[in-house]
């Protein structure tokens, strides 16, 4: 199994309050992407990463920012959370070459009051 | 823009077969991904098409058609555990674009 983490696995949190979400793989792989998952929607794209401080947009990314100071670590930052950020965020890491298979870690269970 | 469609419910009994189809509407398509998802746990790997025709792995076979903007996922010898929910997703460069899911429930 592909070695990734997220950080916490649960968190509430109120409306308007910062929050931070931490991925952690331990393959080296380049790609990292941050998805919600919300009944109804599947997973949709919110930010990824082709490498250290290489980060771009995905198809949902208001509301959110990313960070990748280390090949190994990729944030996501809620600066100001919404109700409607109430959602599971899984990450996923790919490796450059291959059949674009992405990891996905445990996911994230976010409720915001 | 882009969108993929896929049937929300399938419902088959053990040991027979199964086809969940995918169609698509998207720019820059490199391939089709399927992956598998068990009751709200990571997404799993399945497969991936990047040409026209059929991929088998094991029990699962993958098709696609980049001119009909189709493809499915054919499951055999269905078994229960196979109960979960499919994603079809297209490949764009590095990114996946995720269809909505099919939730594939296995009855005895």
């Amino acid at each position: 199994d592909a070695g990734i983490t997220q950080s916490p696995r649960h968190k509430v949190t109120e409306t308007g309050t910062p929050v931070t979400l931490r991925c952690h793989q331990t393959e080296n792989h380049r790609y990292m992407y941050w998805y919600r998952q919300d009944p109804g929607h599947g997973l949709r794209l919110i930010h990824y990463s082709y490498g250290v401080k290489d980060t771009d947009k995905g198809e949902v990314s208001d509301g959110y920012s990313v960070s990748r100071s280390k090949t190994e670590d990729f944030l996501l930052t809620l600066e100001s959370a919404t109700s409607s950020q109430t959602s599971v965020y899984f990450c996923a890491i790919r490796e450059t070459s291959g059949n674009n298979e992405q990891f996905f870690g445990p996911g994230t269970r976010l409720t915001v009051l | 823009g882009q969108s993929l469609e896929q049937p929300s419910e399938v419902t088959a009994v053990e040991g027979a077969i199964v086809q969940i189809n995918c169609t698509y509407q998207t720019s820059g398509f490199y391939g089709l991904s399927w992956y598998q998802q068990h009751d709200g746990g990571a997404p799993t790997f399945l497969s991936y098409n990047a040409l026209d025709g059929l991929e088998e792995t094991g029990r699962f076979s993958s098709f696609l058609s980049r001119s009909d903007s189709y493809g499915y996922l054919l499951l055999q010898e269905l078994q229960m555990k196979d109960s979960a929910s499919y994603f079809c997703a297209v490949v764009q460069g590095g990114k996946l674009i995720f269809g909505q899911g099919t939730e594939l429930s296995v009855k005895p």
